[in-house]
């Protein structure tokens, strides 16, 4: 099945620093690329997400990347703030339409 | 309401009790999913409902049953469960999980689930 590793595992930024997170994935068939976002106790949010036939997207402070070739994409904030801190997760979706999840990567942002 | 809700938000049970997750989407969407978030692992998808039937079933214990009694609607019967049960169990949703590029998936806030 779909493997999903995701890098750091925690991310401790100063404010108005960028932060950036890595997700490798094993699927070639994957075409799907969202982006959680999870705060305490709350459930995941969509924050941004990116198809295969699209190498870049940037939604004001965040943007995706993707490189279908090497399988690998990645999450990019700029101008972080304290709000932004929260546990991301990157996941795909493979020929079989299941979402398969990284284990997520807690990014704190210190004011 | 609006999104997805779930109730209850937290839950104790003994390995003898029985209890049920109830899950509601107020979105319209045809496909609704059962997730488990345990720490330091990723999701694991337990169930997928699509138009109320069950298309997916990842190898879950006997002890969790689901039901989908229409699109709206999804439960999670719990019964002698084991402590490794504890866990945050996610109630998501999507429009149509064969949607050609992608289906983005709304989840609910959750239930925390202790099983003492």
């Amino acid at each position: 099945g779909e493997n999903v590793e995701q890098h750091p595992s925690t991310l401790s930024v100063q404010e108005g620093d960028s932060a950036v997170i890595k997700c490798t994935y094993s699927d070639s068939a994957s075409n799907y690329f969202p982006w959680y976002k999870q705060e305490l106790g709350k459930g995941p949010q969509l924050i941004i997400d990116i198809r295969s036939n699209v190498g870049e997207k940037k939604d004001q402070r965040i943007a995706v990347t993707l490189n279908k070739t090497a399988k690998h994409f990645s999450l990019h904030i700029t101008e972080t703030q304290p709000e932004d801190s929260a546990v991301y997760f990157c996941a795909t979706r493979g020929s079989n339409y299941k979402l398969t999840f990284g284990k997520g990567t807690l990014l704190t942002v210190n004011p | 309401e609006t999104g997805v809700t779930q109730t209850p938000r937290h839950l104790v049970m003994g390995m003898t009790n029985k209890k049920s997750l109830k899950c509601e989407q107020h979105l319209g969407h045809n496909a609704m999913y059962w997730y488990k978030q345990s720490a330091k692992k990723p999701l694991e998808l337990m169930f997928v409902y699509s138009l109320e039937e069950r298309v997916e079933n990842n190898s879950v214990p006997s002890r969790f049953s689901p039901e989908c009694p229409n699109s709206s609607h999804l439960f999670l019967h719990l019964h002698t469960l084991q402590p490794e049960d504890s866990a945050l169990y996610l109630c998501a949703s999507s429009q149509d999980r064969f949607r050609e590029g992608g289906d983005e998936q709304f989840f609910g806030p959750g239930t925390r689930l202790t099983v003492l």
